[in-house]
Parts: structure tokens; sequence; C-alpha cells
């Protein structure tokens, strides 16, 4: 059962505009939440996060919102650039064990010139 | 930047050969993690270690089994290659804590013919 999903395989933004990736969770236990991007042949590379005494954080151009009462965060670029096409992951560290990570299965956003 | 390296970053092999997978990190985290990752997948984890000489298996079976002698090393070894084994090896590195931020190297393509 997965605990950390993400509806949309795929996104296509414009140069300039805004891309927003959407993230869902199932356990409300979840206290902090990562975003990771990752290319072709490459491991993922930590991005921002967001613990959930917030509902928001911003680094830059990034951007994550958290709605913990709708169990579900975005991650918001603006303005997105053509280096910003890659597959872009939420996940959660489990709360026991070994604080491994639950990724989502990706959104694979590309970034028109 | 994370300094978290793997050896092969791409290996193809016959059935039945022995292989190592090499990770090792040289910011001298104290975790450290092996996920799997299918295409279009996410990814799960299959061994992680706290530290020196602890081991533990993930939440996906694999029959690999993993090695820490030393704080920056963590080798990964299949005894036997089938194709099943094919698939992407992510290795991971975290300083222990409460919500800390896992840094992923590279990965292996593994390839079982």
């Amino acid at each position: 059962d997965q605990q950390v999903k993400q509806n949309s395989p795929s996104l296509s933004v414009q140069e300039g505009r805004i891309s927003i990736l959407n993230c869902d969770y199932t356990n409300s236990m979840f206290d902090y939440f990562l975003w990771y991007k990752k290319y072709p042949a490459e491991g993922p590379t930590f991005l921002i996060s967001i613990s959930s005494i917030k509902d928001k954080n911003e680094d830059g151009r990034f951007t994550v919102f958290l709605n913990k009462s709708a169990k579900h965060l975005s991650l918001h670029i603006v303005p997105s650039q053509p280096g910003d096409s890659a597959v872009y992951f939420c996940a959660a560290p489990s709360i026991i064990g070994a604080n491994n990570l639950f990724f989502g299965t990706g959104t694979r956003l590309t970034v028109i010139p | 930047e994370a300094d978290i390296y793997q050896t092969p970053r791409y290996l193809v092999i016959g059935t039945g050969k022995k292989i190592t997978l090499e990770c090792s990190q040289t910011m001298g985290h104290d975790k450290m993690y092996w996920y799997q990752q299918d295409p279009g997948m996410e990814l799960h984890l299959i061994h992680y270690s706290y530290g020196v000489n602890s081991t533990e298996k993930g939440d996906l079976s694999s029959e690999s089994t993993v090695s820490r002698i030393r704080t920056e090393h963590f080798p990964l070894t299949l005894e036997s290659a089938r194709p099943s084994h094919t698939s992407q090896y992510l290795c991971a590195s975290s300083e222990p804590g409460y919500q800390e931020t896992q840094y992923f190297g590279p990965g292996t393509r593994l390839l079982v013919l």
C-alpha cells in the first residue's frame, strides 16, 4: 500500500510559467516531507523540505506548501526554466524503524523553451 | 553538495555471476541505505545501517547482502545474479537525528542477462 502518491506522471509547462507538482500521503503521522529532483541515470538530488509544523517553505524559485488536513503537499517552481526538466519525487520518512524514505512514483516535468 | 559515490555506474553481467556494488561517502554519516528502483516505480528500501557492524533488511525483500566494516563504506553483494535483479540500485546516507535529509549517490544500473 503506497503511503506517498503522485498521481500525475507527467507535466509540461512553458518556460517562465509556474510549475505545480502535487503529492498526497495517507499516513497522518508523517511529520516531515522532502522533494527530490532526478535526472536520467543519476541519483535523486535533495531539493527542499518542509516540517509539519509549517505550511510553507520557500527557497529561491522553489516553494513547498503543506495542507495537513488534506494530507497534500505541492511544489511550486516559479519561474520554470528548461533546466528544471527532470523527474520530481516527494518523500516522507518512516516514523518507525529505519527512518527510510517512502517515495512517490514521481512526476516528469518538461519545461518547454 | 553531497559527497556520496557509487561504482560501477553501469553493469551488464551474465546470470550466476557474483557482483559487488560499491558505495562510499565522505561526510562521516552514520546512517546509510540501499534502495532499489525499477523504471516508473517508487524507490524501495532493501538494506540499511545505523553504523559500523550494523546492518538490517529493509521493506523490500532482496537476495542481496550488505556489510558495514567502515563508516564510509557500505557495499552490496549479489552472490549469484539473476535477470530478476535487473534494476537501479541507489545508495544514500544521512546524519542521525530528527527530520534528517538523506543524500543519494548517482546509482548503479544493473542489467543481468
